[in-house]
């Protein structure tokens, strides 16, 4: 059974810091792993996917790596500004393309 | 091209009563999840309906039922509700073919809650 971590389960930083939210599974076994973004009682929203074959995606200020064989997968965030206080989601992909989502980031960026 | 659609967004139900969600998945999608967020943790895996099957199911008891019509559009059936299917229900489309390329794409959710 997949089991998906993630760490830390809250950060506060100051605006203009940059970070890394944490990500690691269980079972290497994946299609894909998407990052998504969660504001307070809001849908998800897909900031980065990255497929089994590929190392990293890059997307403006962000960046995701993946790390198949540890089951790892990191997100950088560059010169965080307020407006990126959110929950962080990590989700993997199995067989059945059902998804399995860590327990979330909350991020606060303070001005 | 539309985002993934789902109504209502909040609901008020008594424990007991039973409860339909709808989904209208994105344009070309032909893949429907669905998902359920307790508060402050992740998204859980409810099922998933592929060419108006059910494809695939989760840790969730059988008075969570769905269906999936020709237009690909979805409900989310709950009966006899109980007080800890209060969260957030979450839908999600994507294209088979493609979903590891592309992933999924999820609506913003309705709040359920059960008193």
């Amino acid at each position: 059974k997949q089991e998906v971590t993630q760490i830390p389960a809250a950060l506060s930083v100051p605006e203009g810091e940059n970070l890394v939210l944490n990500c690691s599974f269980t079972d290497s076994a994946i299609y894909n792993l998407q990052w998504f973004r969660q504001d307070p009682g809001k849908g998800l929203t897909s900031l980065l996917l990255i497929q089994s074959s590929q190392r990293e995606q890059t997307s403006g200020r962000l960046n995701a790596s993946l790390d198949k064989s540890s089951g790892r997968s990191t997100l950088y965030i560059a010169a965080s500004q307020p407006g990126d206080s959110a929950t962080y989601l990590c989700a993997v992909a199995n067989a059945g393309n059902m998804l399995t989502f860590g327990g979330g980031t909350r991020l606060m960026v303070k001005p | 091209e539309t985002g993934v659609t789902q109504s209502p967004t909040h609901l008020i139900k008594t424990r007991g009563q039973q409860v339909t969600l709808r989904c209208s998945s994105q344009s070309g999608h032909n893949t429907v999840s669905w998902y359920q967020q307790a508060l402050g943790q992740g998204p859980q895996f409810i099922f998933q309906y592929y060419r108006e099957e059910e494809n695939g199911r989760g840790n969730f008891p059988p008075r969570f039922s769905g269906l999936q019509f020709p237009n690909y559009s979805s409900e989310l059936n709950v009966n006899a509700l109980e007080l800890d299917d209060s969260a957030l229900y979450l839908c999600a489309s994507s294209l088979e073919q493609r979903m590891a390329s592309y992933g999924y794409t999820f609506g913003s959710g309705t709040r359920l809650t059960v008193v």
